[in-house]
Order: C-alpha cells, then structure tokens, then sequence
C-alpha cells in the first residue's frame, strides 16, 4: 500500500524557516516524480513544486520561486522542502503528492499543518 | 500563466446528475484530472486523462473533455458525494501543475 507521510510542520515567525519530510513506503520510491501542494485554510489547492525521480530536475510555483527548495533522498525513500522567508499568508496544509504518467496525482499524504504567525 | 475556471458551486438532488465544469483555454489540448476532497482530508483523485477512473472509484464518476471545456459528471448522485472538486492540468510551456479554483458540490 503507497503511504506518504509528511511531517516538520509547525508554527514559525514571519521571515522565519522551516524543513518538511515526506517518508514514502509502499512504492519503489526512486522510480517516481513527487510534488508539494499546499492548501490556505478555507482555500483551494495550490501547486508548490515539482521533483523529478532523479532530483536533477525542479519546477517552482513563481510565489515560492527563490525561496523554496525541494530535494529528495532516495536512499531513504523521502522527499523534503526548505521553506525560507516565510509570509503569513503560508499559513497552510502542506501535502506531498506522487506523480502519475499523465501528470497527476495519484497518491497524497495527509498534510501537515505550517502556521506563520508571530 | 495557465488558468483554470471553475464554478464556486453546484447544487444537485440525491439521485440526479451533477455537471461540474473547468474551463481553460484550449483546455482540449491537454489532459485534464479531477480531485474530490471532504473536509478534514486529503484530495482524492476521481478521474485522470481526461476520463480514466483510478480502481475503487465508481463509474458513477466520468469524465469529459474538448474545446475550452472540461466537465465531471457524477451520475446518481449520492450524498457522500458531497465535496469539493478541484480540476487540473499540466503546463507544459511551463511545465507547472495548475489547479482550478475548487467547486463545492452540495447534495439538497
């Protein structure tokens, strides 16, 4: 069973930093692509970043773009995201989500919440 | 950027058919995926490649796609299907994943 696991929320300070894990299991972890979206509360979903398989290759949404960075270890089957700068309007629940052939995503974690707030 | 409309919400009896819409320009050209989220979890995906159903979705869920349009319909609806729904597309000038707005679907 594919299971994504995110962890390192928590609450930060405006222009503060924070780390996010995503443990993977269930799944050949290095074979596939992964992304972050993050979720306002009360809001829709919005798209973060994209990994490929290899981690040779990032894609960033342009309101994360220089602040962000998504990385991955493969050798321990997880996917991360530095979060520097950070605004309050961050404040949101921040999923990792495996990528299906077609772009999609077929598999979700169950978020973790990040609050920037002082 | 790429963007997506959806409609804030769609209202549908117990039993009918509900219609929710994404619209993009040349939306057609691109494969469009549908997420269901209920509240306090994780988006679902319900249709992918336009109108592919993942294992354990019910055919209740199809989906379509052409023109600037791009619609889920959910047929006899039920009222666990009470959600919201969220559409998306890859960018591929970009190369970034673009979501719509989110439609809310209440069962009356």
């Amino acid at each position: 069973e594919v299971q994504l696991v995110e962890s390192g929320g928590g609450l930060v300070q405006p222009g503060g930093s924070l780390r996010l894990s995503c443990a993977a299991s269930g799944f050949t972890f290095s074979s596939f692509e992964m992304n972050w979206v993050r979720q306002a509360p009360g809001k829709g979903l919005e798209w973060v970043s994209y990994i490929s398989n290899s981690g040779s290759t990032i894609y960033y949404a342009d309101s994360v773009k220089g602040r962000f960075t998504s990385s991955r270890d493969n050798a321990k089957n997880s996917l991360y995201l530095q979060m520097n700068s950070l605004r309050p309007e961050e404040t949101a629940v921040y999923y990792c989500a495996r990528e299906g052939g077609w772009r999609d995503f077929q598999h979700w974690g169950q978020g973790t919440l990040v609050t920037v707030s002082s | 950027s790429y963007v997506l409309t959806q409609p804030p919400s769609v209202s549908v009896a117990p039993g009918k058919t509900a219609r929710i819409t994404c619209g993009g320009d040349n939306i057609g050209s691109k494969s469009v995926h549908w997420y269901q989220q209920k509240p306090g979890q994780a988006p679902v995906l319900v249709i992918y490649y336009d109108g592919d159903r993942p294992s354990g979705i019910p055919e209740r869920f199809s989906g379509s796609n052409s023109g600037n349009t791009a619609t889920l319909t959910i047929s006899r609806v039920e009222a666990g299907d009470e959600a919201d729904y969220y559409c998306q597309v890859w960018d591929s000038i970009t190369y970034h994943r673009v979501f719509g707005g989110g439609t809310k679907l209440t069962v009356l």
